[in-house]
């Protein structure tokens, strides 16, 4: 069974910073796919971005990008130019082939101060 | 108009009544999926169909039932409601082809409460 653990409960940065949010996984799938999901106040579920396990290169996504280390097992999403309206809960989800279920994390809680 | 759309939005019920929770999608993909999200936690999977005749369990789906009545649309019922229930129900689609392959997209929730 795939796990998905994001060690950061919460993190805060300043409007116009660049933070980054870490998130490791555990598989023994050698194709999956993996998500970054933001969920505001809102409560609805927005994806952020999305990597194919297969592609070597890092995915962007305007503001958002990630570093998907795979020998580490390791996707961390990083938010440049930090805006007020990227506070929320961020969910990092893996995805295996057989498309029957995404294993989310346990969240972190980013706050953008202004 | 929203891609995928989940009714009601918020619903208050009883112990022991039984209710229905309808999504519907625009997106013609062929799968749709129902997870559950409680407070300080992720998503965890109830019940997933692949197409109108596949039905599978999740690893949460005791208490649960759906039906997929259509492409389009996919039910989630609780059949006797009880209070550990209480949460919020994400219904969500994905398609096997395409760029976006294998990528889940949510509905808007629909918050539970059952008293």
């Amino acid at each position: 069974a795939q796990t998905v653990t994001q060690s950061q409960p919460e993190m805060s940065v300043q409007e116009a910073e660049t933070v980054t949010l870490s998130c490791t996984y555990d598989t023994s799938e050698s194709n999956y796919y993996l998500f970054w999901y933001k969920q505001p106040p809102s409560r609805q579920m927005i994806l952020v971005i999305r990597q194919e396990a297969y592609k070597q290169q890092n995915a962007t996504e305007n503001r958002f990008s990630v570093n998907f280390q795979k020998a580490a097992k390791s996707f961390s999403l990083k938010i440049s130019d930090s805006q007020l309206g990227d506070t929320a809960m961020y969910f990092c989800a893996f995805g295996g082939t057989s498309g029957s279920r995404l294993t989310f994390g346990e969240g972190t809680q980013l706050t953008v101060n202004p | 108009d929203a891609d995928v759309t989940q009714t009601p939005r918020n619903r208050i019920t009883k112990t022991g009544k039984r209710i229905m929770l309808e999504c519907s999608q625009t997106k013609g993909h062929d799968r749709m999926y129902w997870y559950r999200q409680d407070p300080g936690l992720g998503l965890r999977l109830i019940y997933y169909s692949f197409d109108v005749k596949d039905i599978n369990k999740g690893e949460i789906s005791d208490g649960y039932s759906v039906s997929r009545q259509a492409q389009a649309k996919f039910s989630l019922s609780l059949e006797s409601a009880i209070p550990n229930q209480t949460a919020l129900y994400f219904c969500a689609t994905s398609d096997l082809t395409g760029e976006e392959r294998e990528t889940q997209y949510f509905g808007p929730g629909t918050r539970l409460l059952v008293l």
